[in-house]
């Protein structure tokens, strides 16, 4: 099975601030690369897909990049609605793993 | 627009099989390249995958998992049906359907999720 690490598994930062998150892979996956963002309580909503795609509704504050086995998402000038916890995901074949996750917590 | 709903039982008893249903709309299971998936949160923790169900009846299963489930889908009510064998209270966790979509193979959208609990 490929694993998905993250990193940090948690993150303060302020209003308006840059954040970086990375998602590293056991072994190739391309750019079968997703970001997920999770508000408590809520179901997961992607963000992100392969690797960079911007979902449509989604912020332009967010991006993604990378391929092969690194990759990361960045928040530019973060805004209150996005404290919230963010997982990476690879579809490149089965069994999908997830990161395990990066709480973004208001400073 | 793209909608899917899960539904179940609330509590189950450890031994107990589980049977979720994932009732959705705005797609087909017959379209080539599409799919359901099914994934797991335990509370406080991370998503875990646990299965997919693609338009061709190709079937994938956690491997860590893949004894005790098996998924069906009802291509003329758009349901997808997960059942899970022999439920322990580890398994106790939100279960969320979500739409594969084809190429990227992304989740999106998913469903509101069911919190099931495992208990005697």
């Amino acid at each position: 099975d490929i694993q998905m690490t993250q990193s940090p598994s948690s993150l303060s930062a302020s209003v308006g601030d840059r954040v970086t998150i990375t998602c590293r892979a056991s072994e190739s996956i391309t750019t079968y690369l997703n970001w997920y963002q999770q508000k408590p309580g809520k179901a997961p909503k992607l963000l992100i897909s392969a690797a960079s795609n911007l979902q449509s509704g989604v912020p332009s504050r967010f991006s993604g990049s990378g391929s092969g086995t690194d990759f990361t998402l960045t928040i530019t000038s973060l805004q209150p609605e996005d404290f919230a916890t963010y997982y990476c995901q690879h579809s490149y074949i089965t069994p999908y793993t997830f990161g395990q996750g990066t709480k973004l917590e208001i400073k | 627009q793209i909608t899917l709903k899960e539904s179940g039982p609330t509590l189950v008893k450890p031994t107990q099989t589980l049977t979720l249903t994932c009732t959705f709309s705005g797609f087909s299971l017959t379209t080539p390249g599409v799919g359901v998936g099914w994934v797991r949160q335990p509370p406080g923790k991370a998503l875990e995958w646990v299965a997919n169900l693609y338009w061709n009846d190709d079937k994938l299963y956690s491997p860590s998992l893949k004894s005790r489930l098996t998924i069906t889908k009802d291509t003329s009510k758009n349901q997808v049906v997960l059942t899970m064998t022999d439920m322990d209270p580890v398994d106790t966790a939100a279960y969320y359907c979500a739409h594969r979509r084809r190429g990227d193979s992304a989740f999106d959208p998913w469903g509101q999720g069911t919190l099931v609990t495992v208990s005697s």
